[in-house]
């Protein structure tokens, strides 16, 4: 693929439902990284794939975060219950090394923006 | 721990030079530099390393200062197309997911 593709790119959810979102890493990427961008903010990470396996989730804000990636490739970052502070620009990137290796290029997508009504 | 960027924002017109900084209170692995235009996604500029030499991409370079836990990016006669916010991302362990700071708003004018 051309790069790394999410959707939908917008999101209007009603306060209290659930969404989900999704990211198309670069094929044959092994990391993938989550982090949310809040308007004139930099980007905060919320979590880390090694291939399927979740390696980091610290930056998840709450238990109504969730996050897959269960073949390794395409991942899934659900919000339950949504509350008006998750209003912000959803963030995907992968990159080819695996995390302790020298550092890395990060490849971000375009982001999904989820507006909370 | 969130990084410091300097200026917040800068004006310039084309061809005028712009440096922006980005410090950090605890000892730096690495920076990374990312340009955001509006409504776009981060782009990769370069990735500086604790003892690393200055690096360069085109009239964009950077450079690491470890003493002062700063990293500072050099752009030099600015164009219309480095419009936008300039994030780093700071990593302070070998292998720790990086804090980005809260960028640099960079205006170039014709």
């Amino acid at each position: 693929g051309a790069g790394v593709s999410q959707s939908p790119r917008y999101k209007v959810a009603k306060r209290g439902q659930d969404v989900a979102l999704r990211c198309d890493p670069i094929s044959g990427h092994v990391s993938l990284f989550w982090y949310q961008q809040a308007l004139g903010q930099g980007p905060e990470f919320l979590t880390y794939f090694q291939n399927e396996a979740q390696l980091d989730k610290s930056g998840l804000p709450s238990d109504r975060f969730f996050a897959e990636r269960p073949e390794g490739s395409v991942s899934t970052l659900k919000i339950q219950r949504t509350q008006q502070e998750d209003s912000a620009v959803y963030l995907c990137a992968s990159s080819t090394e695996r995390q302790g290796a020298p550092p890395y290029e990060q490849y971000f997508g375009p982001g999904t923006r989820l507006t909370v009504t | 721990q969130q990084p410091v960027q300097s200026p917040q924002a800068v004006i310039l017109r084309e061809g005028e030079d712009a440096v922006i900084n980005c410090s950090s209170s605890k000892a730096l692995y690495s920076v990374h530099w990312y340009r955001q235009k509006h409504g776009e996604a981060p782009v990769f500029l370069m990735i500086l390393l604790k003892g690393g030499e200055q690096k360069g991409h085109e009239k964009i370079s950077a450079s690491f200062n470890e003493k002062k836990q700063q990293s500072s990016l050099y752009l030099t006669a600015s164009q219309l197309s480095y419009s936008g916010t300039y994030f780093c991302g700071t990593e302070y362990h070998y292998g720790q997911n990086f804090v980005f700071g809260p960028g640099t708003r960079l205006s170039v004018l014709p």
